[in-house]
């Protein structure tokens, strides 16, 4: 058990660039969360997967923002046409049904210049 | 919808010195899970103590323990002894269905 893991650490990317994130969730973990987090703030609930399916999405997640996760293991988050407002942290999450624990990633630091 | 609120942006307490971080929540539920995380400078969520509201008694980890009040929707946090790696962003979160709700966080700075 490796943890949570995050890809990249950091980007940082020109306005109206595309940009894709990568979450490893610790392997026997059936739903992945993702959070956004600006500075100074708490996280805020992006959207989760359970196994494959995609069962809630935040009115913050705009048509812009995708999500998938393929076969129920990791997960990628993009963002279409980058603006300077996506600027934030993207942490990543996983946990079992029926379990309160999350495990959180390091998150992805994103910069839109 | 559910919100939770820390009141405090910052706090400094002395090291081995005992401090208090405060939160408070809304909502109708009354089921549902309340947590602390701790985020250091190194960012990763570290879940520090988690209180089942349908429990009476207080959670204790080690030097972290809990104060709720479920009636007046209070859950706050004390840390005994504190040392110098406590220092970091300390967040408050609810959960009652499949998402935790996270507060603004406070800061924790520990003094030598």
């Amino acid at each position: 058990d490796t943890g949570v893991s995050q890809n990249p650490r950091h980007k940082i990317t020109k306005r109206g660039q595309n940009v894709t994130f990568r979450c490893d969730p610790i392997s026997e973990h059936n739903r992945l969360y993702w959070y956004r987090q600006t500075l100074g703030q708490g996280p805020e609930f992006l959207t989760y997967f359970q196994n494959e399916a995609q069962l809630e999405k935040s009115r913050l997640l705009s048509d812009r923002f995708s999500a998938e996760r393929p076969k129920g293991s990791f997960s990628t988050l993009e963002i279409q046409r980058t603006e300077q407002g996506d600027s934030a942290m993207y942490l990543c999450a996983s946990s079992l049904v029926g379990r309160y624990g999350y495990t959180f990633g390091s998150g992805t630091r994103l910069t839109v210049v | 919808a559910q919100t939770v609120t820390q009141s405090q942006p910052e706090m400094s307490v002395q090291e081995a010195e005992t401090v208090t971080l405060s939160c408070t929540y809304d909502t109708s539920e009354s089921d549902y899970y309340l947590f602390w995380y701790k985020q250091p400078p190194s960012r990763q969520m570290i879940l520090v103590i988690r209180q089942e509201a349908y429990k009476q008694q207080n959670a204790t980890e080690n030097r972290f323990s809990v104060n709720f009040q479920k009636a007046a929707k209070s859950f706050s946090l004390k840390i005994s002894d504190s040392q110098l790696g406590d220092a970091a962003m300390y967040f408050c979160a609810y959960r009652a269905g499949n998402m935790l709700t996270f507060g603004g966080g406070t800061r924790l700075m520990v003094k030598p």
